[in-house]
This record gives structure tokens, C-alpha cells and sequence, in this order.
């Protein structure tokens, strides 16, 4: 079946310092792959998306997303982190001709240090 | 200003009432998906409807009912056989067609507690 795994349930990196999220995913194609942001209490925001094409993918708000074919990831990246980027993030993946359906990840809690 | 509106953000309900949550949106989108978040759980599928009149089962159906009458509006019924009810209730819309039909907007949520 597929399934999407967020190891990490919770970081914490101080402000300022680099970010990485790990996706790790299982499917028997190429999935379409995507990154959402969730703040507390509220819906979720779509940070960033990869269909096909250049591997590397950036998306909004300064935050970048790197595919892996070979290690069936696609993780999150942040060269510098701000208070406000602390939220939940979920990984999901897009499964091919299952309409518009995502499986998404357990999450992971980011929290910033000051 | 485009977007998708649940209403409303918190509701009580004890146990045993049926309770129907409400998604609107403007965005003309097609498809439409209800999904129930609990903590450590990520976001689960509950139904979703790809066009107006039609709609599919997600992974976890059992308890819940939905309606497509129109393409703005979806509403979810939390029936009283859903054995947990209690949990965050998102709802999302996408364009229907293309892969941009996998981009999905997603409402503020409703937080359902049943005593």
C-alpha cells in the first residue's frame, strides 16, 4: 500500500539555523509530491510541489524541496529559519490517476529557539 | 477575496445527535475532500467529490456522510455511528482537471468535540 513517513515527529533548531524535514515515500511509480504548512488551529497551506522536471523545487516563503528518486524522498529544506516558521509540516503524495487524492504523513512539529 | 469558508470554527454535541459541518467555496473549483486530523495522525481521507451529484468514499468512511448539490457546497454529516467523533475536520477543494487538480486549498477547519 502507499504510505508516506515523516520520521521526525518534533524539532526544535534555533532561529537562524539551517531546517531539514525528512519525506521519505512508498509507491510503486513516481508520485507527485508535495509540501504543506499547518499554524496552530488553522488549515494548511501548500508550501511547495514537484510533477516532474528539475528535482529541486522551490516554493514559497523561502523554503526549497529537493527529490530523490533513488531513496524515495523528497525532503524540506531552509537555509535560515524564523520564529514564524514554527508550525506542522506534511508531506504528501499525489497518486497517479486516483483523482485528486493525497496521502499525507503524520507530520512534523517544528518548534524555533530564540 | 476567493476561498473556501467552514463554518463554524468550534462545535459542541453530545453523544448520540447527528451534526452536519459546513465548506463552502468560491474558488469554482470541482472536486472537493473532507479529511479528519488527529494528533500524531496526519490528515485522513474521509470522502471526496470530483464533481457536482458524484461522490467517493475515503479511507474512513464508516460514520460519516456527505452531499454534492452544488458545486460551492459540501457538507459533512458526523452521524452518531462514528465511534469517535471528536478530532479537527478540514475541507479542501482542487481544479478538476490536470495536475493541478492535486493542489489542494484547504478551509480554516472545524474542531468537532462530542461529550
Amino acid at each position: 500500500a502507499q504510505s508516506v513517513t515523516q520520521p521526525d515527529i518534533h524539532i526544535t533548531v534555533s532561529e537562524g539555523a539551517s531546517l531539514e524535514l525528512r519525506c521519505n515515500y512508498s509507491y510503486g511509480a513516481t508520485p507527485y509530491l508535495f509540501w504543506y504548512v499547518q499554524s496552530p488551529g488553522q488549515g494548511l497551506q501548500l508550501l511547495l510541489k514537484y510533477f516532474s522536471g528539475d528535482t529541486l523545487v522551490q516554493g514559497i516563503k523561502g523554503f526549497e524541496a529537493e527529490f530523490k528518486r533513488s531513496q524515495s524522498s523528497f525532503n524540506l529544506r531552509k537555509p535560515s529559519v524564523h520564529w514564524s516558521d514554527a508550525a506542522e509540516y506534511f508531506c504528501a503524495v499525489g497518486l497517479y490517476n486516483q483523482g485528486g487524492k493525497l496521502i499525507f504523513g503524520q507530520g512534523t512539529e517544528l518548534s524555533v529557539k530564540p | 477575496d476567493g476561498g473556501i469558508t467552514q463554518s463554524p470554527k468550534y462545535l459542541f454535541r453530545k453523544e448520540g445527535q447527528n451534526v452536519t459541518l459546513s465548506c463552502e467555496q468560491n474558488l469554482n473549483h470541482d472536486a472537493m475532500y473532507w479529511y479528519r486530523q488527529d494528533p500524531g495522525q496526519g490528515l485522513r481521507l474521509i470522502y471526496y467529490s470530483q464533481i457536482v451529484n458524484d461522490f467517493q468514499k475515503g479511507d474512513i468512511a464508516e460514520g460519516y456522510s456527505v452531499s454534492r448539490e452544488k458545486k460551492e457546497s459540501f457538507p459533512l454529516t458526523v452521524t452518531s455511528a462514528q465511534k469517535n467523533p471528536t478530532a479537527f475536520y478540514l475541507c479542501a477543494s482542487s481544479p478538476g482537471t490536470g495536475t493541478v487538480k492535486y493542489e489542494q486549498y484547504f478551509g480554516p477547519g472545524t474542531r468537532l468535540t462530542v461529550t
